[in-house]
This record gives C-alpha cells, sequence and structure tokens, in this order.
C-alpha cells in the first residue's frame, strides 16, 4: 500500500466553522489531489497540487482552499464550512504516472 | 456534462460466473482509461488500466476492453467471487488539458452472490 494518511478520519463540526484536513505521504511522489465523494456523483477532484507550493483548481473547488509548504503534506481548508460540503474527502497521490493512489477518506459532518 | 458514465448503478452476480461492468465515455482527446474498486470505508484501490493504443489488457481474473469507435469500455471479472463484491469506478485521462488528471465515472456496485 501506498504510504498515505489522512487525519481526522471522522469529523463533526458546525456550519460556519473553518476546517482542515490533511493528507501526509512518506512515498515522496510530486502530485497530490483532493477528491470528495458523495452519493450519485462519484469522486470529484476538488484541487491538486503538482509540487510544493503549486496548486490548481478542479471541477468543485468553490469554498475550498489547500497549500502545500512540503513535499509530502497537502492540507484542504474550508474556510466556512456549510453543510453542502458534508462528504467523505479522499486525498490521492502520483509520482507523474497515470494512476493515483488512495488514502483511507475523512468522513466530514457539517452540522 | 458527464464525460464518463457508468450507467448501470448496481449490479448483481452468482459466484463463479462472469461480472461485466460497462463505461462509456464522450471525450475523444482521453487516452488513458483506469478502473478502482472500492470498499466501505477505504479508499478506492487501483484494479487495472489500458491505454488507447490498446484493444485488451489482462490482469489475472480482470480483464478490460477498449472500444475506442465506440467510445467504450468494460470490465469482465471471470470467475466472480464474494470477495469482489465492491463499488467499481470507471476513470479517464487525458495528457493535454485535463494535465492527465483523472474524470471518474459514478460508480457500479457489484454484489456476488453465493
Amino acid at each position: 500500500d501506498a504510504g498515505i494518511t489522512q487525519s481526522p478520519r471522522h469529523k463533526v463540526t458546525e456550519t460556519g466553522t473553518p476546517v482542515t484536513l490533511r493528507c501526509h505521504q512518506t512515498e515522496n511522489h510530486r502530485y497530490m489531489y483532493w477528491y470528495r465523494q458523495d452519493p450519485g456523483h462519484g469522486l470529484r477532484l476538488i484541487h491538486y497540487s503538482y509540487g510544493v507550493k503549486d496548486t490548481d483548481k478542479g471541477e468543485v473547488s468553490d469554498g475550498y482552499s489547500v497549500s502545500r509548504s512540503k513535499t509530502e503534506d497537502f492540507l484542504l481548508t474550508l474556510e466556512s464550512a456549510t453543510s453542502s460540503q458534508t462528504s467523505v474527502y479522499f486525498c490521492a497521490i502520483t509520482d507523474g504516472s497515470r494512476e493515483q493512489y488512495f488514502g483511507p477518506g475523512t468522513r466530514l459532518t457539517v452540522t | 456534462d458527464q464525460q464518463v458514465k457508468q450507467n448501470s448503478p448496481s449490479l448483481s452476480v452468482q459466484e463463479g460466473r462472469i461480472s461485466i461492468l460497462n463505461c462509456d465515455y464522450t471525450n475523444s482527446m482521453f487516452d488513458y482509461f483506469l478502473w478502482y474498486k472500492k470498499y466501505p470505508a477505504e479508499g478506492p484501490t487501483f484494479l487495472i488500466s489500458i491505454s488507447s493504443i490498446k484493444d485488451k489488457n489482462e490482469d489475472g481474473r480482470f480483464t478490460v476492453f477498449l472500444n475506442k469507435s465506440a467510445k467504450h469500455l468494460s470490465l469482465h471479472i471471470v470467475p466472480s467471487q464474494p470477495g469482489d463484491s465492491a463499488v467499481y469506478f470507471c476513470a479517464a485521462s487525458d495528457t493535454g488539458g485535463s494535465q492527465g488528471n483523472l474524470i471518474f465515472g459514478k460508480g457500479t456496485k457489484l454484489s456476488v452472490k453465493p
């Protein structure tokens, strides 16, 4: 298994509060991704990174920001959580090949 | 507009029989296709892939077929086992506009009955 961890694994938060999810990898892979998975929608790309301090928006980036100050860490921040951001969030990594390897996921509930 | 479509939300198959999962795409620039398997409460795991220069790729019980003219690919699992019960996602990418990012279908839930 690729060395990818996500924290926290579960979180319940209130509407309007800031939330940060962390993805940590031990593979030294250049590319990192954040997805959300919702029933009826599959996996949708939120943001991705192609190197330290290099990030870009994905399909569903509104309401989310990211930061990558180290190769191994990719942070996803919800500045002011909304109920529509209740979802399961997955981090993925790749060394540049087409196959991406996913972390175990974070289940976020916004009440 | 969905670029990758998995039109069957679910599929039920008897153990030992063949499972066929289908995927259609609309973007003719896609040149690489992947299948992922996902168990509940786990992340998706890479299963098998195929480049657009091929029409078949095989790995053990899993075979992916690509029909470029029909913009269609399928995953065959033979023989199906109860442990194959999971959600299967089809994904596609191109090296051009999407920078190799993956576009996923909505998934098909496979149930293999003993």
